[in-house]
């Protein structure tokens, strides 16, 4: 069975700096997708990156993109530049192509002024 | 403006009296899905629909019923709620033709069950 591993509960950025989540999967499936959502106190789920397996180039969205080692089963999310709105909580997912979603426990964001 | 909206946003009720959650998408979408938030656990899905009536169970089916009889339409039934289906419950939808394609949320419902 597939799982997404966050490893990170919570964490703290200041502002304009640099921060990196970390997620892991576990599949023996070959093609699949990877995404990042940012939930903010608002309780909405907004997409903020998504991956396909079988693209070797990683995501790039603006100020955020990802570092994807297939090999590794690795799908960190790279926030450059961070903001006040960053703040949030973040899940990966993973799904294969029946459209079933693993959502990983999350991470808790918090970008500090 | 394309939306996933979902009703009621709140319920408190009682363990064991039938309640429905409606979930509505006006984007013509093919896939929907159920999922349910608690703290520590991320999202776990419930069950999805890939079409008018087709629909799979996902990660924790038990105790939720659902229906897919129009397109745009996926309510969650739970037949006879009990304490431990108290959870935040989202449902979403996208587009099948592209296995890529993100899904777009609703805002959520919050279900207490006492």
């Amino acid at each position: 069975a597939q799982t997404v591993t966050q490893s990170q509960p919570e964490m703290s950025v200041q502002e304009a700096e640099t921060v990196t989540l970390s997620c892991t999967y576990d599949t023996s499936e070959s093609n699949y997708y990877l995404f990042w959502y940012k939930q903010p106190p608002s309780r909405q789920m907004i997409l903020v990156i998504r991956q396909e397996a079988y693209k070797q180039q990683n995501a790039t969205e603006n100020r955020f993109s990802v570092n994807f080692q297939k090999a590794a089963k690795s799908f960190s999310l790279k926030i450059s530049d961070s903001q006040l709105g960053d703040t949030a909580m973040y899940f990966c997912a993973f799904m294969k192509g029946t459209y079933k979603y693993i959502f990983g426990t999350g991470t808790r964001l918090k970008v500090l002024a | 403006e394309a939306q996933v909206t979902q009703n009621p946003r709140y319920l408190i009720t009682v363990t064991g009296k039938k309640l429905t959650v409606t979930c509505s998408q006006n984007m013509n979408h093919e896939y929907m899905s159920w999922y349910r938030q608690d703290p520590g656990l991320g999202l776990r899905q419930i069950y999805y629909s890939m079409n008018v009536e087709v629909t799979d169970k996902g990660d924790v089916p038990e105790g939720y019923k659902v229906s897919r009889k129009e397109k745009r339409n996926f309510p969650l039934i739970l037949e006879s709620p009990s304490p431990n289906q108290t959870s935040l419950y989202f449902c979403a939808s996208s587009h099948s033709l592209y296995s890529n394609q993100p899904q777009h949320f609703g805002d959520g419902t919050r279900l207490s069950i006492l």
